[in-house]
């Protein structure tokens, strides 16, 4: 099926660990993210890949750190984990990166990591 | 700069009752509007798109939602609800970030449909 998909679906870990969250996209898209949802499930955008560059970083911590091996690919490590990175991951791609279209703001969304620290 | 006020974090119907989920903008041009719907402990979908050549716009399972420019509202709204609609709906409006695109979702409406 062509869809955004994540691994793991859930991950439970302690402080301190490192870890990492896998995505992968079909859609044959050139743009990937990776958002945030907290629990009171606000979304807020982390990073942005274009072809395996970095185009957006939204002031995250310096322990996330983004990798693209290529444009299908996006993962997501995370160093030294703290109670607040506990949180729902959600990655998602979309065809375009610019533009004022509105076509190119549509994003397809992966089924998300929830990610519990201990 | 761009941004969406969701006007209830709940809401909660009876099944075969109308559904209004309320939703401002501001923005200083005429924008682009999105809902998306998050069911429980799945991904987004997209629900439906203003693009501003109608303003009204039907989106998926019988949703619609009207753009107000007069009011800067963006309400979604439902005829009848069915029990599978309850869910995480997210107000949507396009943002940029050093040149390239993103999205700025307002905080939610938690959607329940009671029998």
């Amino acid at each position: 099926d062509t869809a955004v998909s994540q691994t793991p679906k859930y991950l439970v870990t302690q402080m301190g660990n490192d870890k990492s969250i896998k995505c992968e996209q079909n859609l044959g898209h050139d743009t990937m993210y990776w958002y945030k949802q907290d629990s009171k499930k606000f979304l807020k955008i982390m990073f942005s890949y274009n072809n395996k560059e970095l185009i957006i970083n939204e002031t995250v911590p310096n322990r996330f750190s983004p990798k693209s091996p290529d444009k299908a690919h996006l993962n997501l490590h995370i160093n030294s984990l703290e109670l607040g990175d506990s949180a729902v991951y959600f990655c998602a791609s979309s065809p375009r990166t610019s533009g004022r279209s509105i076509y190119s703001y549509e994003q397809y969304f992966g089924p998300g990591t929830r990610l519990t620290v201990t | 700069a761009q941004s969406v006020t969701q006007l209830d974090s709940h809401v909660s119907v009876s099944e075969g009752t109308p559904v209004l989920l309320r939703c401002n903008y501001s923005s200083s041009y005429s924008p682009s509007l999105f809902w998306y719907v998050q069911h429980p402990n799945k991904g987004l979908q997209l629900l439906l798109k203003y693009t501003s050549a109608a303003t009204l716009v039907k989106g998926i399972n019988g949703f619609e939602a009207e753009f107000k420019k007069s009011e800067t509202s963006f309400h979604l709204t439902k005829p009848s609800a069915h029990m599978s609609d309850a869910a995480e709906y997210f107000c949507v409006c396009p943002g940029f970030s050093g040149g390239y695109n993103k999205l700025i979702f307002g905080a939610g409406t938690r959607l329940a449909v009671h029998p």
